[in-house]
């Protein structure tokens, strides 16, 4: 069974640029989350759903981050304008339906605003 | 909301030495987990245990929920076992709550 799979791995932008990430979760899985992890401290949410449907979003920067599962499979997050505060890792999750205490991560995105 | 506070921030062994890392939360937790991030930064479920004490291999979980702690021992370190260790809970919800992790480096 392949696992979460993430796209980039890296990201180098300056301040200002956009940058998307794309995230494929296990087939089947119901629930996707999506994390940011700054250097040195825990992942934190930023949000996430059940199908397409987003569940909470409420630690998401909704000025200039958003993000979309269209179709209830993939994911993307996207950051319109970024900042030197958004560097971080970015990881994406999936968990299985009824089981969202067992959640499967995938390698993340580097970013790195400069 | 929520918190989780890890100690100790970073810890440096000898190779075959026991590690004893603890997770403090300020609010009952339904569930609780213990991570390992690899250096390239996948995250791995180890353990979830809320309450009591869990083996598998090398490590034991005990968490005492009344007393909103939890602690993960590491017998007998591999220079494999380096990397960050990271406790998280949550309260009957999907959002788990990370607290920043414990980095061990075993050397050799």
């Amino acid at each position: 069974e392949a696992g979460v799979t993430q796209s980039p791995r890296y990201a180098v932008l300056q301040e200002g640029q956009a940058v998307s990430f794309w995230c494929d979760p296990i087939s089947g899985h119901d629930t996707l989350y999506w994390y940011q992890q700054p250097r040195d401290q825990g992942p934190q949410l930023l949000v996430y759903f059940r199908d397409e449907a987003v569940i909470d979003n409420s630690q998401l920067p909704s000025d200039r981050f958003s993000a979309v599962r269209p179709k209830g499979t993939n994911s993307t997050l996207k950051i319109q304008s970024a900042k030197q505060g958004d560097t971080a890792t970015y990881l994406c999750a999936s968990s299985p339906q009824g089981a969202g205490d067992t959640q499967y991560f995938g390698p993340g995105t580097r970013l790195l605003v400069l | 909301g929520q918190q989780v506070q890890q100690s100790p921030a970073s810890l440096v062994l000898q190779e075959g030495e026991n590690a004893e890392l603890q997770c403090n939360f300020s609010s009952t937790a339904t569930q609780l987990q213990w991570f390992y991030q690899s250096p390239g930064g996948s995250l791995v479920s180890l353990l979830s245990n809320p309450s009591g004490t869990k083996h598998t291999g090398r490590l034991t979980s005990t968490t005492v929920t009344k007393e909103r702690r939890s602690s993960l021992h590491i017998s007998s370190s591999q220079t494999t076992d380096s990397g960050t260790y990271l406790c998280a809970t949550n309260t009957g919800n999907y959002k788990y709550v990370f607290g920043a992790g414990t980095r061990l480096k075993v050397i050799a």
